[in-house]
C-alpha cells in the first residue's frame, strides 16, 4: 500500500471555527491533491499541489485554503467552517499528474455542527 | 462543474452478467483512468487507457476510449460479488496535473 495517511480519521467542530486536515505521504511523489465526497456529486477537487509552495484551485475551493511547506505533508484548512463543509475529505497522492495513477488516503469525516 | 460523468448512476446485476458503465467528460483530455471504491474507503486504481488508445483490457476490465465523443466505457466481465463497490473515471486537466473526477456509477452485483 502506497504510505499516504491523512488525520485526524473523524472530527466533529463547530460553525465557525478553524479546522486543519492533515496528508502526510513517504512516496516523495510530486502531486498532492484535496477532494470531498458527498452523495450524488461524487469527488470535487478542492485544491491541488504540484510541489512544494505550488498549489492551485479546484472546482470547490471557497471556503479553503492549502499549505505544502515540505513534500510529504499537505495541509488542508477551512477557515471558518460552515454546515455545508460537512463531507468525506480525501487526500491523493500522485507521481506524474494525471500520467500516472493517484493513490488515496483512506479519508477524514468531517461533521460541522 | 465536474469534468466527468459516469452512467448509469446505480446499476444492479446478478452475478456471472457483464457490466457496462459509461463515462463522459468535457475536455481534451491525455489520458482516462477508472478507479474503485468500496464502501466509505478511498479510491484504488483499476486502468488508465491514454488518448492515442482505443481499448485496453486488464483481466476482467475492457476499457473503451472514443475521443471524438469524449466518452469512455468500462465493462466487467463474469462479475462477482466482490465487484460490488463505485465506480468512477477521471481525467487530467490543465497541462494534465489536475485529476478531476466524475459523479460514479454504484454497481451492486447479486450473488
Amino acid at each position: 500500500d502506497a504510505g499516504i495517511t491523512q488525520s485526524p480519521r473523524h472530527k466533529v467542530t463547530e460553525t465557525g471555527t478553524p479546522v486543519t486536515l492533515r496528508c502526510h505521504q513517504t512516496e516523495n511523489h510530486r502531486y498532492m491533491y484535496w477532494y470531498r465526497q458527498d452523495p450524488g456529486h461524487g469527488l470535487r477537487l478542492i485544491h491541488y499541489s504540484y510541489g512544494v509552495k505550488d498549489t492551485d484551485k479546484g472546482e470547490v475551493s471557497d471556503g479553503y485554503s492549502v499549505s505544502r511547506s515540505k513534500t510529504e505533508d499537505f495541509l488542508l484548512t477551512l477557515e471558518s467552517a460552515t454546515s455545508s463543509q460537512t463531507s468525506v475529505y480525501f487526500c491523493a497522492i500522485s507521481d506524474s499528474g494525471s500520467n500516472t495513477e493517484a493513490f488515496f488516503g483512506q479519508g477524514t469525516r468531517l461533521t460541522v455542527v | 462543474s465536474q469534468q466527468g460523468e459516469e452512467d448509469p448512476q446505480a446499476l444492479s446485476i446478478q452475478e456471472g452478467e457483464n457490466a457496462t458503465m459509461n463515462c463522459s467528460y468535457k475536455t481534451s483530455i491525455n489520458n482516462l483512468q477508472w478507479y474503485r471504491q468500496n464502501s466509505g474507503r478511498g479510491l484504488v486504481h483499476l486502468i488508465l487507457i491514454r488518448s492515442n488508445e482505443r481499448e485496453k483490457h486488464s483481466g476482467r476490465l475492457r476499457v473503451t476510449l472514443d475521443t471524438s465523443k469524449k466518452s469512455s466505457s468500462l465493462l466487467i466481465t463474469a462479475s462477482r460479488a466482490a465487484d460490488t463497490a463505485s465506480y468512477f473515471c477521471a481525467t487530467g486537466s490543465g497541462g494534465y496535473q489536475k485529476v478531476t473526477f466524475g459523479t460514479g456509477t454504484k454497481l451492486q452485483v447479486i450473488p
